[in-house]
C-alpha cells in the first residue's frame, strides 16, 4: 500500500457532461474526505465518510455533485451536468479515526477542466 | 466561523535567512492547528501539528491564543524548503479548513 490513490489523475471534459472519480484509501483508515481546491487557494472541505457513512456535507456541494463509499473501502466523487465553475484540482484524504489521531494522508488529486 | 488565512501569497528569502510563514484563524472552540507543505510535483503531506511541539525539518510553530496566530518559523532556511505551506484548522468531525497558502521561494 503506497498511499492514497485517485483516478483518473486528469479529466477534460465539456460542459454538461457527467464525470465520475475515484478514490482509494489507505486500507485500514476508516474515514476519507474530499476536498476541492482550485487555482490559488487551499482546500476547501466538501463531503466526508466514516466507514461507509457520509457524516458531513460542505455547503459548496450542490445537488450536482454526489459521493458514495459503498462498502467502507474505496469512494466516489461524481458530478453531474458539469459546469466551467467545477474545474479544479479534486483531492480525497483519508484517516485512521481514533482518539488523539488527526493526520489525513492525501492522494494526488485529480484535475478537473471543464471546456 | 472558522477561518485560516496566511497573508502572504509568495515569501522569497535567500539561502540561510530566517523564515516566518504568517498564519491567523479565528475559531469558538479550542484549536487544533496543522502546517501541511506540498513539495513541487508531491502531494500535500502533513510537516507539523502544534499538540505536538516538535521540530520538523528544522521548522516550529506555536500556537498564540492570544493573538490566534500559528505562525512556521525555520532559523535558516534551505532551498528544499522552496514548497506551497498550508495552514489547516482542524473543526469538529475531523474536518481541515485550509488557509489560502503562502509560497516559500528560498534563493540560493
Amino acid at each position: 500500500d503506497t498511499g492514497v490513490s485517485q483516478d483518473p489523475r486528469h479529466k477534460i471534459t465539456k460542459r454538461g457532461q457527467n464525470v465520475t472519480f475515484r478514490c482509494d484509501p489507505i486500507s485500514e483508515h476508516n474515514r476519507l474526505y474530499w476536498y476541492r481546491q482550485t487555482l490559488g487557494q487551499g482546500p476547501e472541505f466538501l463531503t466526508y465518510f466514516q466507514n461507509e457513512a457520509q457524516l458531513e456535507k460542505s455547503r459548496l456541494l450542490s445537488d450536482r455533485f454526489s459521493a458514495e463509499r459503498p462498502k467502507g473501502s474505496f469512494s466516489t466523487l461524481e458530478i453531474q451536468r458539469t459546469e466551467q465553475g467545477d474545474s479544479a484540482m479534486y483531492l480525497c484524504a483519508s484517516s485512521l479515526w481514533e482518539t488523539g489521531t488527526y493526520e489525513q494522508y492525501f492522494g494526488p488529486g485529480t484535475r478537473l477542466t471543464v471546456t | 466561523a472558522q477561518r485560516v488565512t496566511q497573508p502572504e501569497k509568495l515569501l522569497s528569502v535567500f539561502k540561510g535567512a530566517p523564515v516566518e510563514l504568517k498564519c491567523n484563524y479565528s475559531y469558538s472552540g479550542s484549536p487544533e492547528l496543522f502546517w501541511y507543505v506540498q513539495y513541487s510535483r508531491q502531494r500535500l503531506q502533513l510537516l507539523l501539528r502544534h499538540i505536538s511541539r516538535e521540530s520538523i525539518k528544522g521548522f516550529t510553530a506555536d500556537l498564540n491564543k492570544g493573538e490566534t496566530s500559528f505562525h512556521l518559523k525555520k532559523p535558516f532556511a534551505q532551498e528544499e524548503d522552496s514548497a506551497m505551506y498550508y495552514c489547516a484548522l482542524l473543526r469538529a468531525g475531523n474536518m481541515l479548513t485550509f488557509g489560502g497558502g503562502t509560497r516559500l521561494m528560498v534563493k540560493p
